[in-house]
């Protein structure tokens, strides 16, 4: 079945350091990739998304790009803020699932110390 | 403004003791889901709803069940909550369940068994 397979954390960091997650996925055919974010005390929220090879996904700073050839979705932000502290799900959604059922990794804790 | 509200937020039962976890969302979107994430695990997709059209995951226990009385609303059942059971649950909204759209998700209800 459908897998997604992302860094665990927590990463610590520092703010203006560069961020990278890494995420990769097992599916079948071409599924869309995502990204949610968690800030503490809320539910998920889309944070990017690509739907086809090649594309990148953008928000708020944050990038990844659909690699088909390596099945990877990592999530970069070249000057994260304290703002960024979160825990991150990398997910994907197959094309044959009906009524859009997400995968979800494992989520990685971003922490960003002043 | 919130678009997906759970409620309560933390849920408190007795073990063996049913339990009924509530959701609303405004957004009139057709697809309601049901997660539950355990700690520091991936948020697991239990069951969700095309409109009135109800479709379990193959492995999702009998324990667990769900009601949607229209639109706006939706309900978790625990029949007999065992001590694994205890969790955040995730309720979420799409608006069609297409491959690449966003679900909207409210904040969780966090639920101990005692």
């Amino acid at each position: 079945g459908d897998s997604v397979t992302q860094m665990e954390g927590p990463v610590t960091l520092s703010e203006e350091a560069f961020l990278t997650i890494n995420c990769t996925y097992t599916a079948t055919g071409y599924p869309s990739l995502f990204w949610y974010v968690q800030y503490p005390g809320e539910g998920l929220q889309l944070l990017l998304k690509a739907t086809k090879a090649d594309d990148k996904g953008s928000n708020k700073g944050f990038e990844a790009t659909y690699r088909k050839e390596t099945t990877s979705f990592h999530l970069e932000k070249g000057s994260v803020q304290v703002s960024d502290s979160a825990v991150y799900f990398c997910a994907l959604s197959g094309p044959e699932a009906a009524g859009n059922k997400l995968t979800f990794g494992g989520g990685t804790r971003v922490l960003v110390k002043p | 403004d919130a678009m997906v509200i759970q409620n309560p937020r933390y849920q408190v039962t007795q073990f063996g003791k049913p339990v009924t976890l509530s959701c609303s969302q405004t957004l009139n979107h057709n697809v309601m889901y049901w997660y539950q994430q355990k700690s520091s695990q991936a948020p697991k997709l239990l069951f969700h709803y095309y409109d009135k059209d109800f479709n379990n995951e193959a492995d999702t226990p009998d324990n667990f069940q769900s009601r949607r009385p229209n639109t706006s609303f939706c309900f978790l059942d625990i029949r007999s909550p065992g001590l694994g059971d205890a969790a955040m649950y995730l309720c979420a909204t799409s608006r069609e369940g297409r491959v690449n759209e966003k679900l909207f998700f409210g904040s969780g209800t966090q639920l101990s068994v005692l």
